[in-house]
């Protein structure tokens, strides 16, 4: 099946950037998804189609996508930003076609 | 606001049912494929289900495929999930979230899919 590998946690200082990578083997020919879950909370999309931003998020949240590694970036890091994120893809070969990453903890110092 | 609201979790015992329900509002709710995702205590994100807007295709996670079954009321803008012998390991909080699709391009040759309005969720506990 389609695995998504996330580092289980990246720690920032506030002002800081924090970057958060989702592997798989071509990821990059592939639309890529990044949610934000707050404790207790649902998630809440953060950046769709590896790049673009729903209404309501700050430009400080940026995606990428390229070859092997998509990338959630985190501009000028705050304390609000400390949250689980989530990297989804949709893997139309698969009968488990929506694949999240195992998730990633971003910890603000 | 677009907004999703389930209800219907609990509390159940080992083999028994349950029917999770979710109410749309302020969107054409028979436009969008919907889906169920779940997330058990302190674990990631696992999909469950998603049926399309007219109900014509659904999907299941092989988790629980053959138990739990994907419904949409189109008159009423509601979806359903029924649960039946449910098992210890479908304890989780379970999100409805609406589908939105993305064309191909010339950077993704194929369809992508991604959850841009999530409910607050619903708890369904199975123990004995």
């Amino acid at each position: 099946s389609y695995v998504l590998t996330q580092p289980p946690s990246v720690s920032v200082a506030p002002g800081q950037t924090a970057s958060i990578t989702c592997g798989r083997n071509n990821i990059g020919s592939k639309g890529v998804h990044w949610y934000q879950q707050k404790p207790g909370q649902a998630p809440v999309l953060v950046v769709y189609d590896d790049s673009d931003r729903p209404s309501g998020i700050p430009e400080r949240f940026s995606g990428s996508n390229s070859g092997n590694t998509a990338t959630l970036t985190i501009s000028r890091v705050e304390a609000g930003d400390e949250a689980d994120y989530y990297c989804q893809v949709w893997d139309s070969s698969s009968d488990h076609p929506y694949v999240f990453g195992t998730g990633t903890k971003v910890n603000v110092l | 606001q677009v907004q999703l609201v389930e209800s219907g979790g609990g509390f159940v015992k080992p083999g028994g049912s349950l029917r999770l329900s979710c109410a749309a509002s302020e969107f054409t709710f028979s436009d969008y494929y919907m889906t169920w995702i779940r997330q058990a205590p302190g674990k990631g994100l696992e999909w469950v289900s998603y049926i399309s807007g007219g109900s014509y295709s659904t999907n299941y996670a092989d988790s629980v495929k053959g138990r739990f079954t994907i419904s949409r009321d189109n008159a009423r803008n509601s979806l359903h999930l029924q649960m039946n012998r449910l098992r210890d390991e479908d304890t989780a909080v379970y999100y409805c979230a609406r589908v939105r699709v993305v064309g191909a391009s010339l950077a993704h040759p194929t369809l992508t899919y991604y959850m841009d309005v999530w409910g607050k969720g619903t708890t369904v506990t199975v123990s004995s």
